[in-house]
């Protein structure tokens, strides 16, 4: 079953732009959200994070929105850059309960355009 | 500082070979060890995870096994491949924080 899920495969956006990725859960016991960046033939590496006590977590360009009630997180990135153009993944975790288990999404590759 | 490394980076294997990766983990004692396997066009799918030395969880039903035999080793085999073992496998530790890091990646292509 797909616990994370991420509905858009791809998107492309201009440089300079925002890009928003998207991204929705089913697991309520869900305490921990990550975003990973990945490259072709490359492992994912960890991007930005948010706990369920927050709804906001910003890092730079990065910014990361949790939605609860929605059961909804996005990514947002001000301004796109070319070298952002990768796959990222959406990831989930219980903390609470199990704290082994991270679950991912399909993932959305981006294009930044210049 | 941490490190993980998985090799080989790729494999051309034909059906029915076996199978071996490995994956070590340098600069942290214990850790929580992950086999993830990224299948073309999808996302990436837990196969194996493991708390410590001889203690191994396996996620799906399937021809590939994993085996911990030393702390900071992690090993993901098959007897007899299959096609659809084809893919991009990914090794991980869990650092303390609740973030995963990963290795480089091992594509395996089974023909």
């Amino acid at each position: 079953d797909q616990q994370v899920k991420q509905n858009s495969p791809s998107l492309s956006v201009q440089e300079g732009r925002i890009s928003i990725l998207n991204c929705d859960y089913t697991n309520s016991m869900f305490d921990y959200f990550l975003w990973y960046k990945k490259y072709p033939a490359e492992g994912p590496t960890f991007l930005i994070s948010i706990s369920s006590i927050k709804d906001k977590n910003e890092d730079g360009r990065f910014t990361v929105f949790l939605n609860k009630s929605a059961k909804h997180l996005s990514l947002h990135i001000v301004p796109s850059q070319p070298g952002d153009s990768a796959v990222y993944f959406c990831a989930a975790s219980a903390r609470q309960v199990n704290n082994n288990d991270m679950r991912f999404g399909a993932g959305t590759r981006l294009t930044v355009k210049p | 500082s941490q490190t993980i490394h998985q090799w080989p980076a790729t494999l051309v294997q034909p059906v029915g070979s076996p199978l071996s990766l490995e994956c070590t983990v340098e600069g942290t004692s214990n850790p929580n060890l992950y086999w993830y396997r990224q299948a073309a066009g999808r996302g990436l799918q837990l196969l194996f995870y493991s708390v410590g030395i001889g203690q191994i969880s396996s996620e799906v039903p399937q021809n590939l096994s994993a085996s911990r035999p030393q702390d900071r080793q992690f090993i993901l085999s098959s007897k007899k491949l299959l096609l659809s073992d084809s893919g991009f496998y990914l090794c991980a530790w869990l650092a303390f924080t609740g973030e995963l890091f990963f290795g480089e990646g091992s594509r395996l292509t089974v023909l």
